[in-house]
């Protein structure tokens, strides 16, 4: 089956640019997407389809996917950006969801 | 903009089966993938299965022995039935609007807020 491979923690200070990384065999050919999940929330969608933001994503949210390696790029994070982030895939081979394991921003 | 909401009993007995319903407003649930993931406390996030308004489904390979899930468009909601549940099974439990492109799920655009189950005697 499909494997998502994320960093289980990232620490970046405010202001600054944040990068989480998702792992997977040849990902650049799925379409990739991350969600934000604030303590006690529902995940929210921040990016689609590798690089695309939902309205009223803020621009600071980016996605860029290539090779085995999809990243994204929160730039001038905020106190307020401190969240769990997951990546997702849909794995058209088995017809099944696949999620990363998740990675926990800190904002020092 | 479409609202999700799970409902269902909070606390189920080892053995049984644990049920939860998706109401969706604001939308019709016509037309969409709808699905299940869970996220026992501390985890990450599993998904469970999907359903096509049409009735098709697609499970979890590790729950599919024991997962029903169902839709009902005249009440514009769907359904989750895991049965012989375990203390694994203790989680909270989202529904969510499965977005397709050109008739392939993709991604997830709207959450419920979660429910809660815990599994105990």
């Amino acid at each position: 089956s499909y494997v998502l491979t994320q960093p289980p923690s990232v620490s970046v200070a405010p202001g600054q640019t944040a990068t989480i990384t998702c792992g997977g065999d040849n990902i650049e050919t799925k379409g990739v997407h991350w969600y934000q999940q604030k303590p006690g929330q529902a995940p929210v969608l921040v990016v689609y389809d590798d690089s695309d933001r939902p309205s009223g994503i803020p621009e600071r949210f980016s996605g860029l996917t290539s090779g085995n390696t999809a990243t994204l790029t929160i730039s001038r994070v905020e106190a307020g950006d401190e969240a769990d982030y997951y990546c997702q895939v849909w794995d058209g081979l088995s017809d099944h969801v696949v999620f990363g394991g998740g990675t926990k921003l800190t904002v020092l | 903009q479409v609202h999700l909401q799970e409902s269902g009993p909070g606390l189920v007995k080892p053995s049984e089966t644990l049920s939860l319903t998706c109401n969706v407003s604001g939308g019709s649930i016509s037309g969409y993938y709808w699905s299940w993931m869970r996220q026992s406390p501390g985890k990450g996030l599993e998904w469970i299965g999907y359903i096509y308004y049409s009735g098709s489904t697609n499970y979890s390979p590790s729950l599919k022995s024991r997962l029903t899930i169902s839709v009902d468009t005249s009440k514009n909601q769907f359904s989750l039935k895991l049965r012989s549940v375990t203390a694994a099974d203790s989680a909270l439990y989202y529904c969510a609007r499965f977005w397709d492109s050109n008739s392939i799920p993709n991604y997830f655009d709207s959450w419920g807020q979660g429910t809660l189950v815990t599994v105990s005697s």
